[in-house]
C-alpha cells in the first residue's frame, strides 16, 4: 500500500532546464518535506510545508522553490538546474502533531542527474 | 536545535544484538528521540521513538539515559536484512509543525 509517491524514480536533465519533482501522499497529512541526499552528507532538508500554500525554508533552500497548491501534493522546483544539484531527492510527510511524536513516511526517492 | 552525533559505521554478526549509540546532549525537555533506517535505494523507514522511558516494539528497543543526553537503539537479533544506514534524530523545538532534521547516520553492516 503506497503512501508517498514520487513521480519519477530516475530523471536526467540538462543544465539550465527548469525541473519539477512531484510528490503525492494519500494519508491526508498536513506536513510535507523535501530532502536531498548525497554521499557522506546524510539527508539535508530543502523545504517543508505545514499547510496548503504555506512553506518554510529548510537548511539548503538555495536554487530551489516549492509549491503546495493541494494538501496531498508538494512540488520541488529547480528553476535552472545545475550539475551540483545532481542528487537523490526524497519526499516525506507527517501528520501535524502538537507533541511532535508522529512518524514520517518517505517516498522511494528520485535520482536526478543534471548533465 | 538539538543535534545528534552517531558513529559513522558499525559491524555486527548475524544473530547477535546490534547496539547503535546516539548522543544528543543538547536535547530539550519536550523533544523526542526518533530512529529511522534507510536500506539501500529506498526511502527512510521509521523504527521507534521515545521521550524518556525505554521503548520496545517488534523491530527494536530504545534505551534512553536518565539525563536524556544519549540513547541506544538495540536490534536484538540482527539479520543480513538489517544492513542499512540508521538515523537518530531529535524533533526540533520551536515549531509545532514538525521540522525533521537528519544527520549523517550510522552505516550498520551485518555480516554472516
Amino acid at each position: 500500500d503506497v503512501k508517498v509517491t514520487q513521480s519519477s524514480r530516475y530523471l536526467v536533465k540538462r543544465t539550465g532546464e527548469k525541473v519539477f519533482l512531484e510528490c503525492v501522499q494519500d494519508m491526508d497529512h498536513e506536513n510535507m518535506f523535501w530532502y536531498r541526499q548525497d554521499p557522506g552528507l546524510g539527508l539535508r532538508l530543502i523545504y517543508f510545508s505545514y499547510d496548503v500554500k504555506m512553506k518554510e525554508k529548510g537548511d539548503i533552500p538555495e536554487g530551489y522553490s516549492v509549491s503546495r497548491e493541494k494538501k496531498e501534493r508538494f512540488s520541488l522546483i529547480l528553476e535552472s538546474a545545475s550539475t551540483n544539484q545532481t542528487s537523490m531527492y526524497l519526499c516525506a510527510s507527517t501528520e501535524r502533531g502538537f507533541l511532535m511524536n508522529t512518524e514520517a513516511f518517505f517516498g522511494q526517492g528520485t535520482r536526478l542527474t543534471v548533465v | 536545535d538539538a543535534k545528534t552525533t552517531q558513529p559513522t559505521s558499525m559491524d555486527c554478526a548475524e544473530g547477535r544484538a546490534a547496539n547503535l549509540p546516539c548522543n544528543h546532549s543538547t536535547i530539550s525537555g519536550n523533544e523526542y528521540v526518533y530512529w529511522y533506517r534507510q536500506i539501500h535505494s529506498q526511502g527512510p523507514q521509521y523504527i521507534i521513538h521515545g521521550l524518556k522511558n525505554n521503548e520496545t516494539n517488534e523491530m527494536a528497543s530504545l534505551i534512553i539515559t536518565e539525563d536524556r543526553k544519549s540513547s541506544t537503539l538495540i536490534l536484538p537479533h540482527a539479520t543480513l536484512r538489517d544492513t542499512a544506514v540508521y538515523y537518530c534524530i531529535v524533533r526540533v523545538r520551536g515549531t509545532s509543525y514538525g521540522k525533521l532534521t537528519f544527520g549523517q547516520g550510522t552505516i550498520l553492516t551485518v555480516h554472516p
